[in-house]
């Protein structure tokens, strides 16, 4: 089974542009998250989506950022314009609709360097 | 809101010793899910063990075993003869016991060194 796939792995962009993150989940996950951590700080989280509505996007730093779920299932983040602040390491996670106490499966995240 | 602490940034052990990392946690839930996450260099975080908050006894999973105290709300994860595969960001999260879809709420992290 292949696991969360995550990607760019890296990306360096100047303050005002724009990036996309993407998060291909385990086929047939009906949840979806997307989490940040800052540099030294905890990870927090940014929304969840079920199949393609958000069901929890109260994370969500403020409207520069932009998540999407296509037709239920890869997801994109969108940061536009990037910030300096928004660096950090970003992580996508799905888990089955029915899991109970199981954690989530996560991705291996996108280090975004905002410069 | 949930709170998770964890107040050890960085801890280190020596190969095949023991070594404690501290979680503590605030909620006003009775029923909640507790979870170690470990992310080792590659940076793909990996469960570790969990432990459901209406179950006394402490989950374990080989080396690792965790001391779950609920009316402390402390959730410590111990791992025994530490190999230099266990070097990593250790996370500490909580999650509501509900059917599906809430969730993880993350403590600092704490990074482990183990030592040859």
């Amino acid at each position: 089974e292949a696991g969360v796939t995550q990607f760019p792995s890296h990306s360096v962009i100047e303050k005002g542009q724009t990036v996309t993150l993407r998060c291909d989940p385990i086929s047939g996950h009906d949840n979806l998250y997307w989490y940040r951590r800052v540099m030294g700080k905890e990870i927090k989280f940014l929304l969840h989506f079920v199949k393609e509505s958000k069901q929890d996007e109260s994370g969500m730093p403020n409207n520069r950022f932009l998540a999407e779920r296509t037709g239920g299932t890869y997801s994109t983040l969108k940061v536009q314009p990037a910030e300096l602040e928004d660096s950090g390491v970003y992580f996508c996670a799905s888990s089955l609709w029915t899991s109970g106490g199981d954690g989530y499966t996560f991705g291996s995240g996108t280090r975004l360097t905002v410069v | 809101a949930q709170t998770v602490t964890q107040s050890q940034p960085e801890m280190s052990v020596q190969e095949a010793e023991t070594v404690t990392l501290s979680c503590t946690y605030d909620t006003s839930e009775s029923d909640y899910y507790l979870f170690w996450y470990k992310q080792p260099p590659s940076r793909q975080m990996i469960l570790v063990i969990r432990q459901e908050a209406y179950k006394q006894q402490n989950a374990t999973e080989n080396r690792f075993s965790v001391n779950f105290q609920k009316a402390a709300k402390s959730f410590s994860l111990k791992i025994s003869d530490s190999q230099l595969g266990d070097a990593a960001m250790y996370f500490c999260a909580y999650r509501r016991a509900e059917t599906s879809g809430s969730r993880l709420t993350f403590g600092e992290g704490t990074q482990l060194t183990v030592n040859p």
